[in-house]
C-alpha cells in the first residue's frame, strides 16, 4: 500500500494546454517533494514544501501543499512538450522522516 | 544541491553473475539510499546503507541477494548478485542534502541493468 496516492497515471496533452497533478495522503509529511525524470536519467528535484498551505512557483510550474500537510498538487500552465516527462511525488512523513515515500507517477506527455 | 555520480551508468550481464553499482556523492552524507525502478514505473526502496553499521533492508529485500558497502560519508557500492533476467532493471542511488534534518533528497543518474 503507498503511502502516496498520485492521480492521474497517464496525461497526454496539447503544447498550450494547462494540466494538473495531485497527490494525496491520509497522513501527514513533514516535507513533499516533486520530481520530473526523463528517460535514461535519474528523477531530479523540482521543488520541496515544507509549510503548510505553502505555494511555490517556478516559472511555469505552480507547486502547493496542503493546510494539513497530507496532499499537494503540481500545475504546469501552457505546457510545452520540454514538459514531457515522469512526474514523482515523494514525501518523509512524520511517522518514519528518514525514508521516502514515493507516489506511483505521472506519466505526461505534451504533443506539439 | 547534492551531487551524485554513479558506475557503470548501463551494463549487459549473463545470470548467475554479479554487479556492483558505485554511488558517490560529492559531500558528506548521513545516510544513503538504494532504489530500483522498472522503466516508467516508481521507485522502490531497497535499502538504507549507514556509515558504520550494516545497511537496513526492506521487506522483499535481503543481503545475501543485495550486499551493500558504505565506507564512509560519501562512498556506498550496491552488488546484485547471482543474476536472473527478473534483475533487470535501473538501480539508482540517493543522499539527502546535508548532515541535518531531512528534508530533501537528490538522486544520482541511475544505472541500467539487463540481465540475459
Amino acid at each position: 500500500t503507498q503511502l502516496l496516492e498520485q492521480s492521474p497515471q497517464f496525461l497526454s496533452i496539447q503544447e498550450g494546454e494547462n494540466l494538473t497533478v495531485y497527490c494525496n495522503s491520509s497522513s501527514v509529511f513533514s516535507s513533499l517533494q516533486w520530481y520530473r525524470q526523463e528517460p535514461g536519467e535519474g528523477p531530479v528535484l523540482l521543488v520541496t514544501v515544507v509549510t503548510g498551505g505553502e505555494v511555490k512557483k517556478l516559472k511555469r510550474l505552480t507547486f502547493q501543499f496542503g493546510d494539513a500537510r497530507k496532499d499537494s498538487s503540481l500545475h504546469i500552465t501552457a505546457a510545452q512538450p520540454g514538459d514531457t516527462g515522469l512526474y514523482l511525488c515523494a514525501g518523509f512523513p512524520l511517522s518514519n522522516d528518514y525514508k521516502l515515500s514515493f507516489g506511483a507517477g505521472t506519466t505526461v506527455t505534451v504533443r506539439a | 544541491s547534492a551531487v551524485i555520480s554513479q558506475k557503470p551508468s548501463r551494463d549487459i550481464c549473463q545470470r548467475g553473475t554479479s554487479l556492483t553499482i558505485q554511488c558517490q556523492v560529492d559531500s558528506q552524507v548521513t545516510m544513503m539510499f538504494w532504489y530500483r525502478q522498472q522503466p516508467g514505473q516508481s521507485l522502490t526502496l531497497i535499502a538504507t546503507a549507514n556509515q558504520g553499521s550494516e545497511a537496513t533492508y526492506e521487506s522483499g529485500f535481503v543481503i545475501d541477494k543485495f550486499p551493500i558497502s558504505r565506507p564512509n560519508l560519501t562512498f556506498s557500492t550496491l552488488t546484485v548478485s547471482n543474476l536472473s533476467p527478473e534483475d533487470s532493471s535501473i538501480y539508482l542511488c540517493s543522499a539527502p542534502k546535508g548532515l541535518g534534518r531531512l528534508e530533501t533528497q537528490y538522486f544520482g543518474p541511475g544505472t541500467r541493468l539487463l540481465v540475459l
